[in-house]
C-alpha cells in the first residue's frame, strides 16, 4: 500500500526556536497533503489543507504565519512551526492523497517545546 | 463547514461482547465516512469505511451502518477481543480524496478479559 514518510518522529527544543516537520509520499503523488494537530486525550483536528504549488488553506482559528506550509513538489510538504512555544506542544500528523490514492497517515510527529 | 459527533466517549465491555459507536454529522455533501482505529502515539489506521450508496457494510467483526437521511452512521464490533482496545474515530469526507477529512471527537474503548 501507499506510504507516507513523517520526520521526525520526535522532536525536543527550548522556547523560540523553528521547527520543521517534513511529510513525504514516497510511492505516489499526492497532489494534497493534510496537516493535523493532535493533543493528548482529544481528535485530530485539521490545521491546514495544501495543494502542490499553491497557498495553503489554513481552518479557522489557526495561524498562518505561525504554522508556515510549503508543499512545492507533488511528494513533499513541510510544516514549520515557528517560534514555537510550550502550548505549541503536541502531536502533528500530516496525510497525503492524489489521483486514485485515498488520504494516507505519516506516523506523526511529536514536538516537545521546553 | 461539517461537525461530527460521536458518543459515547469511553466504553468498556468484557471481552467477547458487542460494541457499538455512534456519531452523526451535520453536512448533507458529506458522501464518504471512514473509521479510524488509533493506538496510543501511532497513527490512525483506516479500519472500515462505507460510501452514502450503501447502508451496510461489513468486513469480519466489523460492520459499519448508515442512515443519510438521519445523518447517522454506526460502527459495531462484535466478538470483541483485548487487542481492539483503542481510540476509534469516525469521519466525514467527500468521495475526492483530495477533499479534507473531519474527525469525530473519539471513543476510547476498552475490552476486558
Amino acid at each position: 500500500g501507499a506510504v507516507v514518510s513523517q520526520h521526525p518522529s520526535w522532536v525536543i527544543c527550548k522556547s523560540g526556536t523553528s521547527v520543521k516537520i517534513e511529510c513525504r509520499s514516497l510511492d505516489f503523488q499526492a497532489t494534497t497533503m493534510f496537516w493535523y494537530r493532535q493533543f493528548p486525550k482529544q481528535s485530530l483536528m485539521l490545521m491546514a489543507t495544501s495543494n502542490e504549488g499553491s497557498k495553503a488553506t489554513y481552518e479557522q482559528g489557526v495561524e498562518k504565519d505561525k504554522f508556515l506550509i510549503n508543499h512545492a513538489s507533488l511528494t513533499l510538504s513541510t510544516l514549520t512551526v515557528t517560534s514555537a512555544h510550550p502550548e505549541d506542544s503536541s502531536f502533528y500528523i500530516c496525510s497525503a492523497a492524489g489521483g486514485s490514492q485515498p488520504q494516507h497517515f505519516g506516523d506523526g510527529t511529536r514536538l516537545s517545546i521546553l | 463547514g461539517e461537525n461530527v459527533e460521536q458518543h459515547p466517549s469511553t466504553l468498556s465491555v468484557q471481552e467477547g461482547d458487542s460494541a457499538v459507536i455512534k456519531c452523526t454529522y451535520s453536512d448533507s455533501a458529506s458522501n464518504y465516512f471512514p473509521w479510524y482505529k488509533q493506538e496510543l502515539g501511532k497513527r490512525p489506521q483506516l479500519i472500515i469505511d462505507i460510501r452514502s450508496n450503501v447502508g451496510e457494510k461489513k468486513d469480519q467483526r466489523i460492520a459499519v451502518t448508515l442512515n443519510k437521511t438521519a445523518k447517522h452512521f454506526s460502527l459495531h464490533i462484535t466478538e470483541t477481543q483485548p487487542e481492539d482496545s483503542a481510540v476509534y474515530f469516525c469521519a466525514a469526507s467527500t468521495m475526492a480524496s483530495y477533499d479534507k477529512v473531519i474527525f469525530g471527537p473519539g471513543t476510547s474503548l476498552s475490552v476486558i478479559p
